[in-house]
């Protein structure tokens, strides 16, 4: 059974600090890694992948990946209470000539004003 | 921007009822997934579609469930008889296709199912 772990929180940070969010995963076949963003009520929305080993940054957000400790997160510099939301981890495996994604059950961020 | 549709946004049922959700997936995207989330869980996927055949099946509960994508476009998830279980959120999601890992799926709006 291929496990995404992330906890569950709730994790609260003032308004302008950073808010880091961490995901383990259990197979070790693993090719790529994503972050959804779901406000409550809503549907995923995608806001980082990443498939390198290291840090990839777009904007506010730096996604980083350690393929060898199975371990990928998500910093959210000047967190905005905008950002107050679910962050679901999703990793991609091979199942054949299929790739399925797993989700995480997610970590709900509150910024606090 | 192109999204994926779904319908109908809300759907209260009674249990032993049917049930049918539709989505119509982004333009060109050969890829078609139907997942389902319970609350403070993370979604879970059902089936999966390459054009109009299911390739993963094997979440789907059978002997309830149904999923079709007939011409290979827009699909329907049907739910008969519902259960008092089956209160979630239904997403449908798409992407270009499935044999690539650096594949991006992109979610529809979902259906909230609420069985009474």
């Amino acid at each position: 059974q291929k496990e995404v772990e992330q906890n569950s929180g709730p994790l609260s940070v003032p308004e302008g600090a950073i808010a880091s969010l961490n995901c383990t995963y259990s197979d070790r076949g693993s090719q790529s890694f994503f972050w959804y963003r779901q406000y409550s009520g809503k549907s995923p929305e995608l806001i980082m992948f990443i498939y390198s080993n290291g840090d990839k940054e777009d904007g506010r957000f730096t996604a980083q990946l350690n393929k060898a400790s199975q371990y990928v997160s998500l910093l959210i510099r000047d967190s905005q209470p905008s950002d107050s939301a679910t962050y679901l981890c999703a990793v991609k495996s091979s199942g054949g000539s299929n790739y399925k994604l797993t989700f995480g059950k997610g970590t709900l961020l509150t910024v606090n004003p | 921007e192109a999204e994926v549709a779904q319908s109908p946004r809300y759907k209260i049922t009674e249990k032993s009822q049917a049930v049918a959700f539709w989505c119509d997936p982004i333009s060109g995207h050969a890829t078609l997934y139907w997942y389902r989330q319970i609350l403070g869980q993370g979604p879970e996927l059902l089936v999966q579609f390459q054009d109009e055949s299911v390739v993963d099946d094997s979440q789907l509960p059978k002997d309830r469930f149904s999923a079709e994508r007939l011409k290979g476009v827009d699909s329907t998830l049907k739910i008969q008889p519902a259960e008092l279980g089956d209160s979630a959120m239904y997403l449908c999601a798409s992407s270009l296709r499935a044999g690539d890992s650096k594949n991006i799926q992109y979610f529809g709006a979902g259906t909230r199912l609420s069985v009474l």
